[in-house]
């Protein structure tokens, strides 16, 4: 198993354009999440979708946009980057919320 | 809102034990888990505790007081692989959200 899968792993940014950062999971869980991580600042919730066809604000949400496309996949959107956006994001994933599994990260920088 | 509190930074010597302590002030608690996080790496799922009391996995245990609002990650038989950041977050809102800590560096030395 692949477990959570997220594209891409570096993207350079300028600011003002947008992207859109993929994740896909195959272990059927129902609940998926993105957060951010920066420096000393641990990780942080941008948004998450407690079930497919619901998505709900996080901690930090402003700037971006999410789609629950259906079970398996759950994008997030940068409409217009800023260099604050500059970060690195984890998609995760759980079945319970026992215990999350988290994908391998992308690395941004929004100059 | 959510907050947890660990400490920064702990040094410990290959072989010998640890404990890396976590407190909450979180509405809606759901449970306590710990994750591990190399430099680099994606954070790593260790330990989860709904109820008070001891956990134990392997080397690794994790305990939670509720009463408290506290809990912590105990590792023991060091090695120098452990030398990671480990995470403490409190599940709310039905267990659906998980809400992290700072996080504490842990650095191994022989």
């Amino acid at each position: 198993n692949a477990g959570v899968t997220q594209t891409p792993k570096f993207q350079v940014l300028k600011t003002g354009q947008s992207m859109t950062l993929q994740c896909a999971q195959d272990m059927n869980h129902n609940s998926m999440y993105w957060y951010r991580q920066d420096p000393g600042m641990g990780l942080r919730l941008i948004y998450y979708s407690a079930s497919e066809g619901t998505t709900d604000k996080g901690e930090v949400p402003n700037g971006y946009n999410v789609s629950r496309l259906n079970k398996r996949e759950f994008s997030l959107r940068l409409e217009s980057a800023a260099p604050s956006q500059t970060s690195v994001y984890f998609c995760a994933s759980t079945a319970s919320g026992r215990g999350y599994t988290f994908g391998s990260g992308t690395r941004l920088t929004v100059v | 809102g959510q907050s947890l509190e660990q400490p920064s930074e702990v040094t410990a010597v290959e072989g010998a034990i640890v404990q890396i302590n976590c407190t909450y002030q979180t509405s809606g608690f759901y449970g306590l888990s710990w994750y591990q996080q190399h430099d680099g790496g994606a954070p790593t799922f260790l330990s989860y505790n709904a109820l008070d009391g001891l956990e134990e996995t392997g080397r690794f245990s994790s305990f939670l007081s509720r009463s408290d609002s506290y809990g912590y990650l105990l590792l023991q038989e060091l090695q120098m692989k452990d030398s990671a950041s480990y995470f403490c977050a409190a599940g709310t809102g039905g267990g659906n959200k998980l809400t992290f800590g700072t996080g504490t560096q842990l650095k191994v030395e022989l």
